[in-house]
């Protein structure tokens, strides 16, 4: 069946710092993929998405892109700030009953210290 | 942006009682809402959807008798817990897309914590 893999953390970092959380899925066919965030006391809210195979995702200086070859959608960005700590979820979605339904990840919670 | 909020954040009840979550979609109808549980270092799982004017549709393992779902109207959908037993806590979180779009963002409630004593 559907489903995803990712780096479940947590994870600290500086200011500034680099950031990658890795996330690889399994499915048939060609789902759409998703990034997920959960600031702290609030509810998920989409970060970025891709929709078919080498697009894109972009916001808020996050990118990821979709590689079909080997099934990631992999999450980046050059400098985080305090700001960008939450929980990050990775998604994709299936269809089931004419109706399309997220599948996530665990999340992985990361801290970003001034 | 779309908003959905949950009611209550937090709950605490004891065994045996029943306890009632709402889920209402603030500024756009949703003909279907999602239930989502989400354990502690696990992922979201789908619980059921929320069908207005018809029956819940429940993911396998998941016990309809257990987890009542009404969805009476286009901006309201209600998730009981009934008979709770503290396995039972955990956080539940709500989902819902703008019925005018037949594919689209999903907005996410901020989610209930229910403790079970």
């Amino acid at each position: 069946g559907n489903s995803v893999t990712q780096m479940e953390g947590p994870v600290t970092l500086s200011e500034e710092a680099f950031l990658t959380i890795n996330c690889t899925y399994t499915a048939t066919g060609y789902p759409s993929l998703f990034w997920y965030v959960q600031y702290p006391g609030e509810g998920l809210q989409l970060l970025l998405k891709a929709t078919k195979a080498d697009d894109k995702g972009s916001n808020k200086g996050f990118e990821a892109t979709y590689r079909k070859e080997t099934t990631s959608f992999h999450l980046e960005k050059g400098s985080v700030q305090v700001s960008d700590s939450a929980v990050y979820f990775c998604a994709l979605t299936r269809r089931q009953g004419g109706s399309e339904k997220l599948v996530f990840g665990k999340g992985m919670k990361l801290t970003v210290n001034p | 942006g779309a908003v959905v909020s949950q009611h209550p954040s937090r709950v605490i009840c004891k065994s045996g009682t029943s306890v009632k979550i709402e889920c209402r979609s603030l500024d756009f109808q949703a003909t279907t809402m999602f239930w989502y549980r989400q354990f502690p270092k696990k992922s979201l799982m789908l619980m059921a959807t929320s069908n207005e004017g018809s029956k819940a549709t429940y993911e396998q393992g998941v016990e309809k008798d257990k987890f009542l779902i009404n969805h009476a109207s286009l901006t309201l959908s209600t998730l009981t817990v009934t008979s709770a037993h503290p396995e039972d806590s955990s956080f539940y979180i709500c989902s819902a897309r703008d019925s005018r779009m037949a594919t689209g963002e999903l907005f996410f409630g901020e989610g209930s914590r229910l403790t079970v004593l």
